[in-house]
């Protein structure tokens, strides 16, 4: 089964740091770009990041560009997500998708079940 | 940025209705839309990619049309099942979702 397994939420203080992973399988990841989008507790769904099928190609929603950096382990079939300064409005569970095509810039065919991301004092 | 925006926010049918709701876009996308449901504490599932392909699985009594700036995604006969939140998204310029569409029961 085509699967992607986010992990490593949690509880963190502002001005802390997270990072999340996610496990692909069941398909060649290294084919596909990949996405992260998160959802504010009651709100909609906000895309946050995507990396292409290489690594080597990055895009940033205004709203987290200079503090999270997204990043790619093709051997290990892992996505990940490294969270800098953040604060509390990253409060959400945090989706990793995939794209539909091997072509970056599509619709995200794929989703895991989401990690969430808690920004307290 | 391409601002995409949804109408109406909530909307009250039966099973049986015919449903559909409209995105805008504030600039061309061509057909790079996509909409996707959403059930509560789930994943968004996708239901239609390119304005109007249906996504393999996914009954046909959804289905997608438009174009450039204007879009609708319409639910030919209800069912329970599809009682849920539904987004669109533009994928021509980054990706940008709508607010969303709650699609209550009456």
């Amino acid at each position: 089964d085509v699967q992607l397994v986010e992990s490593g939420g949690g509880l963190v203080q502002p001005g802390g740091s997270l990072r999340l992973s996610c496990a692909a399988s069941g398909f060649t990841f290294s084919s596909y770009a990949m996405l992260w989008v998160r959802q504010a507790p009651g709100m909609g769904l906000e895309w946050v990041s995507t990396l292409t099928d290489a690594g080597t190609g990055t895009h940033y929603a205004d709203s987290v560009k200079g503090r999270f950096t997204v990043s790619r382990d093709n051997s290990k079939n892992t996505l990940y997500l490294q969270m800098n300064s953040l604060r509390a409005d990253d409060t959400a569970v945090y989706y990793c998708a995939k794209d539909r095509t091997g072509v970056s810039g599509d619709a995200s065919d794929i989703w895991g079940q989401g990690t969430m991301v808690i920004v307290s004092s | 940025d391409i601002q995409m925006t949804q109408s109406p926010s909530t909307l009250s049918a039966s099973v049986g209705d015919r449903v559909t709701i409209t995105c805008r876009a504030s600039q061309s996308i061509v057909d790079w839309l996509a909409w996707y449901q959403q059930k509560p504490g789930k994943a968004p599932k996708l239901l239609i990619y390119e304005a109007s392909s249906l996504e393999s699985g996914v009954p046909s009594r959804f289905s997608g049309s438009g174009s450039g700036t204007e879009f609708t995604l319409t639910i030919s006969s209800l069912q329970p099942d599809d009682f849920a939140t539904y987004y669109c998204q533009q994928y021509d310029t980054y990706w940008t979702f709508g607010q969303g569409t709650k699609v209550e029961i009456k």
